[in-house]
């Protein structure tokens, strides 16, 4: 158990829609970055954000956006979804330092949530 | 970012037997991470590498960044069936802490 905990598991939906992914970092832990793992992309980073800041961006289409509340957990928001952002969403976290592998080069992971647009 | 080249694709090994898969890229990096990955979970740090030349262990695994920080490997020793999953590596872009990936190693090992 990785300590990052990431809700919904699952989630199906039609395109067009909108939806929220949560997830919770290590306790202490001050960054989270979003991922996207698709079969013929890999895994790719979303967007980072530092104790409520946005750190860094990635591949992230403008249908997409994030944040981070003041308690650290985070929500990405996924809108006007398409069948091609049927993917696995991943959250990591990083970035305690009084933590083994503390520093922000080591990121942990979420188990997920798997979306999938019909 | 800065594209990590992964080999093999995929590996179809025997338990018991030693697993050597490498990550190269064209640009230099301070940071090798390995990951693996199981069906249906979050990928899982195995080993950070920091310094070229490093070598590092973790039980029956074994990386190394490589001396000329473009490259790093990854060893595993008397494989067992537990070990199945993708392997990935990863390092930061040069201009932040976001991670790059390798397309991953594909592991069976059968019984």
């Amino acid at each position: 158990d990785s300590g990052v905990t990431q809700t919904p598991k699952h989630l199906i939906t039609a395109t067009g829609q909108r939806v929220t992914l949560r997830c919770s970092p290590r306790s202490g832990d001050l960054s989270v970055y979003w991922y996207q793992q698709s079969l013929d992309q890999g895994l790719q980073f979303l967007i980072q954000y530092y104790n409520g800041e946005e750190r860094a961006k990635g591949n992230i289409l403008e249908r997409f956006s994030a944040q981070q509340f003041p308690d650290l957990h985070s929500e990405l928001n996924l809108s006007s979804l398409e069948l091609g952002d049927s993917a696995l969403y991943f959250c990591a976290s990083s970035g305690n330092p009084g933590l083994a592998g503390g520093g922000h080069n080591e990121q942990f992971f979420g188990p997920g949530t798997r979306l999938t647009v019909l | 970012g800065q594209q990590l080249n992964q080999s093999p694709q995929s590996m179809f090994i025997q338990e018991g037997e030693d697993v050597s898969m490498n990550c190269t890229s064209s640009s230099i990096f301070n940071t090798w991470l390995w990951y693996k990955q199981e069906p249906g979970e979050g990928p899982v740090l195995l080993i950070a590498l920091y310094k070229a030349g490093e070598l590092t262990s973790n039980g029956r695994l074994t990386a190394q960044f490589g001396i000329t920080r473009k490259d790093s490997f990854l060893n595993i020793s008397a494989s067992i069936p537990s070990d199945v999953g993708i392997y990935f590596c990863a390092s930061n872009s040069n201009s932040g802490y976001a991670l790059n990936f390798g397309k991953g190693t594909s592991l069976l090992v059968t019984p």
